[in-house]
């Protein structure tokens, strides 16, 4: 069974940083891409970054590029976000996915993130 | 990066048929076949409900159909029922990144 299992979300005033992890089970991890998506307070979802199975490529959305970093240890089964230079905008649901094609197939239960003063 | 347009809201009675749209442009639902439509009730994680434009995933009813045409992608749901009542997004791949809809709330009268 698929299981994905997000952590490292919590306040943090703007101008700083928090790094979310998502623990993989269930799959050969390595094989797959992965994403992250966020949906903050009562609004849509919005894809965030994304890196391939090998931790080649990535890809980020232009509101958080330069910002935040994916990145994933397929040694340890996890996938990561670090979020710099955190804005109020950025409060949010952070959801992992575990990607098959060009579709987020399974979502973890997900991570709230709060920025504010 | 734009969202991709849907409708904010569609409604029908038990039995009726609904059709969301979600459109978007040729750089992302009309340039490739990677559509897929999320099916998410409040405070829930979002489920897969269609993937590559029409393919449906095991385990979700029949009822749920989706298609494309141009910069169009469509989710029809047939034979509406009282748990169908939830938002629904659409998300296309669009060459180095993802794009999902604005969201439509899906009301069972």
């Amino acid at each position: 069974e698929v299981q994905l299992l997000e952590s490292g979300g919590g306040f943090v005033q703007p101008g700083g940083s928090l790094r979310l992890s998502c623990a993989a089970s269930g799959f050969t991890f390595s094989t797959y891409a992965m994403s992250w998506v966020r949906q903050a307070p009562g609004q849509g979802l919005e894809w965030v970054s994304a890196i391939s199975g090998d931790g080649a490529v990535t890809y980020h959305a232009d509101s958080v590029k330069g910002r935040f970093t994916i990145s994933r240890d397929n040694s340890r089964n996890t996938l990561y976000l670090q979020m710099n230079s955190l804005r109020g905008e950025d409060t949010a649901v952070y959801y992992c996915a575990k990607q098959v094609g060009g579709t987020h197939v399974y979502w973890g239960q997900g991570t709230l993130v709060t920025v504010s003063s | 990066q734009s969202a991709l347009t849907q409708p904010r809201s569609v409604s029908g009675s038990p039995g009726q048929s609904v059709t969301i749209s979600c459109t978007g442009t040729s750089s992302d639902v009309g340039g490739y076949n990677y559509v897929s439509w999320y099916q998410q009730y409040p405070g829930k994680v979002p489920k897969l409900m269609i993937y590559d434009v029409s393919k449906r995933p095991s385990g979700v009813p029949d009822r749920f159909s989706g298609s494309k045409s141009g910069n169009t992608a469509s989710l029809t749901i047939s034979g509406l029922q009282a748990e169908d009542e939830a938002d629904y997004y659409c998300c296309s791949y669009a060459g180095t990144s993802y794009v999902f809809g604005t969201g439509t709330q899906v009301t069972v009268l």
